[in-house]
């Protein structure tokens, strides 16, 4: 089973609206958690990375959350924009682990 | 750009064969990653390589080898090729040993086997 889910699969929201991704993950303790953007067929590009003692972390309209005690961690993408359209994924590191846990990601497409 | 370079980006070879990819880390990175990625499925980490030396295993196949050279930059070796092996191939680095150091991710050779 994997160590880090992440839902929905994927999502379709309308240019301008907000979307909340969700990451639930079993790895505990951690080190830290990150949230990475990955555009079709291109390498992922670190978003945010949060350690177990942060509430929120911010990037322009991304806005990451951490609930270490519930083990769930969120993704708020304020006013989308067709620029979004990408996969977003969720990345979890324990401590003293040279592996990262990664989830299967969220593929969100932005319509205009 | 993250400054990690990956060559070649495509690559199509039939079954049976081998290949190696190319990852030249950003300059002052130690260490590289290695990830595969088929079709539709979450990065699979494979293996990771410290100032030249091996220091973490993943889901990396007996098939495969990777290395890392004294200039840093590092090869995976891929051989007796499967159609199953047809995905992107990422490398990543970072400045230290992993964790606590972003990972920097290169583009991705595409590898299809036929």
């Amino acid at each position: 089973k994997n160590q880090v889910e992440q839902s929905p699969q994927s999502l379709i929201i309308l240019e301008g609206k907000n979307c909340t991704l969700q990451c639930n993950y079993t790895v505990s303790p951690f080190s830290n958690l990150r949230w990475y953007k990955q555009d079709t067929g291109r390498g992922p590009v670190s978003l945010t990375i949060m350690t177990f003692s942060e509430n929120t972390k911010s990037n322009g309209r991304y806005t990451a959350t951490l609930d270490a005690d519930t083990k769930q961690s969120s993704l708020h993408i304020t006013a989308s924009q067709l620029s979004d359209s990408a996969s977003y994924i969720c990345v979890v590191r324990p401590p003293n682990d040279y592996k990262l846990s990664f989830g299967a990601g969220t593929t969100v497409t932005v319509r205009a | 750009d993250s400054g990690v370079t990956q060559t070649p980006k495509h690559l199509i070879t039939a079954t049976g064969q081998r290949v190696t990819l190319r990852c030249s880390p950003r300059s002052g990175d130690l260490s590289v990653y290695w990830y595969q990625q088929s079709l539709d499925q979450g990065l699979q980490f494979l293996i990771q390589y410290y100032n030249g030396e091996e220091r973490a295993k993943g889901n990396i196949l007996e098939r495969f080898s990777a290395q890392q050279f004294p200039d840093l930059h590092s090869e995976l070796n891929l051989s007796s090729l499967e159609l199953g092996d047809s995905a992107l191939y990422f490398c990543a680095s970072s400045v230290g040993n992993p964790g606590a150091y972003e990972q920097y991710f290169g583009p991705g050779t595409r590898l299809t086997v036929t």
